[in-house]
């Protein structure tokens, strides 16, 4: 079966870098994906990573380990609008993404 | 480029009524569209997969005759909501994928914040 793990909540204070994990299992893989959502609005593409590394985009950046079936986003100098949920998800053999169930990420002042 | 429109954004229907919500991609063609369901403070819950020209493909528990999806064309698949009850409010979110660069990455539509009375 396929499985995604990422923890459901978590607080960092502004300015200060987190790390969101996310753990999968899948039969395959086609690569993962990070999506940002904010309170009521759909989720937004953040990242995609199909080799094993880090990707850095400006204060967000991405890893992979494919042989720990392992991820996480890295968010650096946090803004309150960094408030949010990540979502992580892999594309199963159809491409279709499974989807973890999101991490809300808190930041206070 | 990528993008993805839905309409309505908001919606407040009588309970017992229909409602129509239109997905759309605006510059790309779209084979397989998604609907999902996200209730306040829950994840994002895929309700079907509408592939066009052929019937959607419901996830277990989601009720193909209330929620009626036609994907008629490349660039637009709708959601049909039948006699509407409260406990269908909810936030509807569309996404479609790009197969001219699939590697299985959806893009969203803003959402349909739908309220039952």
């Amino acid at each position: 079966g396929q499985n995604i793990d990422q923890p459901t909540e978590m607080t960092a204070t502004e300015g200060a870098i987190v790390q969101i994990n996310c753990t999968y299992q899948t039969s395959g893989f086609n690569g993962l994906f990070w999506y940002q959502q904010h309170a009521g609005e759909a989720p937004t593409f953040l990242s995609y990573n199909v080799l094993d590394g880090l990707e850095e985009k400006g204060r967000f950046s991405s890893f992979l380990s494919r042989s720990k079936g392992y991820s996480y986003l890295l968010l650096k100098e946090l803004q309150m609008k960094d408030s949010a949920s990540y979502l992580c998800a892999v594309p199963d053999s159809n491409y279709q993404l499974i989807w973890g169930a999101g991490t809300k990420l808190i930041i206070k002042p | 480029g990528a993008v993805v429109s839905q309409h309505p954004s908001r919606v407040i229907c009588k309970s017992g009524t229909s409602v129509k919500i239109e997905c759309r991609s605006l510059d790309f063609q779209a084979t397989t569209m998604f609907w999902y369901r996200q209730f306040p403070k829950k994840s994002l819950m895929l309700m079907a997969t509408s592939n066009e020209g052929s019937k959607a493909t419901y996830e277990q528990g989601v009720e193909k005759d209330k929620f009626l999806i036609n994907h008629a064309s490349l660039t637009l698949s709708t959601l049909t909501v039948t006699s509407a009850h409260p406990e269908d409010s909810s936030f509807y979110i569309c996404s479609a994928r790009d197969l001219q660069w699939d590697r299985g990455e959806q893009y969203f539509g803003p959402g349909t914040r739908l309220t039952v009375t």
